[in-house]
């Protein structure tokens, strides 16, 4: 059965670096997301993807971030100047076009900042 | 904005018994779309059960199933059978069909226990 593949399970970073969290979506998905979930707390949209441009993005979302998606398979969140309040899980979620399909999760990349 | 509530932060169940966990939701909206996610301690999230608000009907999918409340605006899922393979957090999510991306407001979670 096709996933979502996120690399890597785990990061840890000093604070004030630069991380990149790497995602994989299903092939022929055409909606890309990214979510994150701070220990304890509720999963949070960040941002959503969609014909190489951002469709959506949430108050989260600010210049610290970005996504990218180089070579048609991969897409990246960029954290340009990592905080200690960036440490959360961060979900990759993809699906296929049309409105009643639905997301699927890649497994997370737990990122901690110290 | 949608806001989606989950008001059980935890609840237990003996095996084989049944269990319904909660979901309230507030949106302006008449189309939209529900889910219920659950994630394991793997931290995937897996969809369980999805519900589209135009359809009166209740969705259901093997042991699960929902009591959609459009008026009310509460989705609960009710869960048959229990597993222990059922133990994990649950997640009820709202998606618009209106808005450009389209992305998933989650509640809070109930984490789900199952006794053997």
């Amino acid at each position: 059965e096709p996933e979502v593949t996120q690399t890597p399970s785990h990061q840890v970073t000093q604070m004030g670096q630069e991380v990149i969290l790497r995602c994989v979506p299903i092939s022929n998905h055409l909606y890309f997301y990214w979510y994150r979930q701070i220990l304890g707390q509720k999963v949070e949209f960040l941002v959503s993807f969609y014909n190489n441009e951002i469709s959506e993005k949430s108050e989260i979302f600010d210049d610290q971030f970005s996504v990218e998606r180089p070579d048609g398979s991969n897409f990246t969140l960029k954290i340009r100047s990592t905080k200690l309040e960036d440490s959360a899980m961060y979900f990759c979620a993809s699906r296929l076009l049309g409105d009643a399909t639905e997301a699927f999760f890649g497994q997370g990349t737990r990122l901690t900042v110290v | 904005a949608q806001t989606v509530t989950q008001s059980q932060p935890e609840m237990s169940v003996q095996e084989a018994e049944t269990v319904t966990l909660s979901c309230t939701y507030d949106t302006s909206e008449s189309d939209y779309y529900l889910f219920w996610y659950k994630q394991p301690p793997s931290r995937q999230m897996i969809l369980v059960i999805r519900q589209e608000a135009y359809k009166q009907q209740n969705a259901t999918e093997n042991r699960f199933s929902v009591n959609f409340q459009k008026a009310a605006k509460s989705f609960s899922l009710k869960i048959s059978d229990s597993q222990l393979g059922d133990a994990a957090m649950y997640f009820c999510a709202y998606r618009s069909r209106n808005n450009a991306g389209n992305m998933l407001t989650f509640g809070g979670g109930t984490r789900l226990m199952v006794k053997p």
